[in-house]
């Protein structure tokens, strides 16, 4: 069975900073690549970013483009998101989900605030 | 970027009626669509993918048709579970992005 579990999550200040941890199991980690995926309270889903099964190739949103980097350790079967000089609006659940967004972690909930 | 445009952003309905959502791309992203079902307080659960193809498990009420810029989620008879908010989500390329969301509501 396909399982990512999120961490890391919390309050922090503005213009601080929080690494995201997803533990996966139950599949080949290092054959897929894994996305974030945010939500904002009582806001819609935004895609964040994504890495590849090797971690050579990134992508992300505009939003966090500059300010978040996705890493991926293959031998601990675990994904990363290093998120730099918060703001207020990065405040939401983040969650990771597989490649083809079948399968998601039930989400960590970071809180930008003073 | 693709911009996803989901509509309505909201709905009322009762059980039993059928329901279509639509989801128009502002480029064409040929059937690279998927379409999730959100539960307050719940995880996103993927109902369709490549447009029209339906997850394992999924009632066979729900349909998903569409290429290239516009597409449709149906409910064909909505069932009390069905409450809930559905996201579209173009995986054309990069960034992805998602609909705003339509937040179907129970008449």
């Amino acid at each position: 069975e396909v399982q990512l579990l999120e961490s890391g999550g919390g309050l922090v200040q503005p213009g601080g900073s929080l690494r995201l941890s997803c533990a996966a199991s139950g599949f080949i980690f290092s054959s897929y690549a894994i996305n974030w995926v945010r939500q904002a309270p009582g806001k819609g889903l935004e895609w964040v970013s994504v890495i590849s099964g090797s971690g050579s190739t990134t992508y992300y949103a505009d939003s966090v483009k500059g300010r978040f980097t996705i890493s991926r350790d293959n031998s601990k079967n675990t994904l990363y998101l290093q998120m730099n000089s918060l703001r207020a609006e990065d405040t939401a659940v983040y969650y990771c989900a597989g490649e083809n967004f079948l399968n998601w972690g039930q989400g960590t909930l970071v809180t930008v605030s003073s | 970027d693709i911009q996803m445009t989901q509509s309505p952003s909201a709905m009322s309905a009762s059980v039993g009626d059928r329901v279509t959502i639509t989801c128009r791309a502002s480029q064409g992203i040929s059937n690279y669509l998927a379409w999730f079902q959100q539960k307050p307080g719940k995880v996103p659960k993927r109902l369709i993918y490549a447009s029209s193809s339906l997850r394992s498990g999924v009632p066979s009420r729900f349909s998903g048709s569409g290429s290239g810029t516009e597409f449709t989620l149906t409910i064909s008879s909505l069932q009390p579970e069905d409450f809930a908010t559905y996201y579209c989500l173009q995986y054309n390329s990069y960034p992805r992005t998602f609909g705003q969301g339509t937040k179907l509501e129970i008449k």
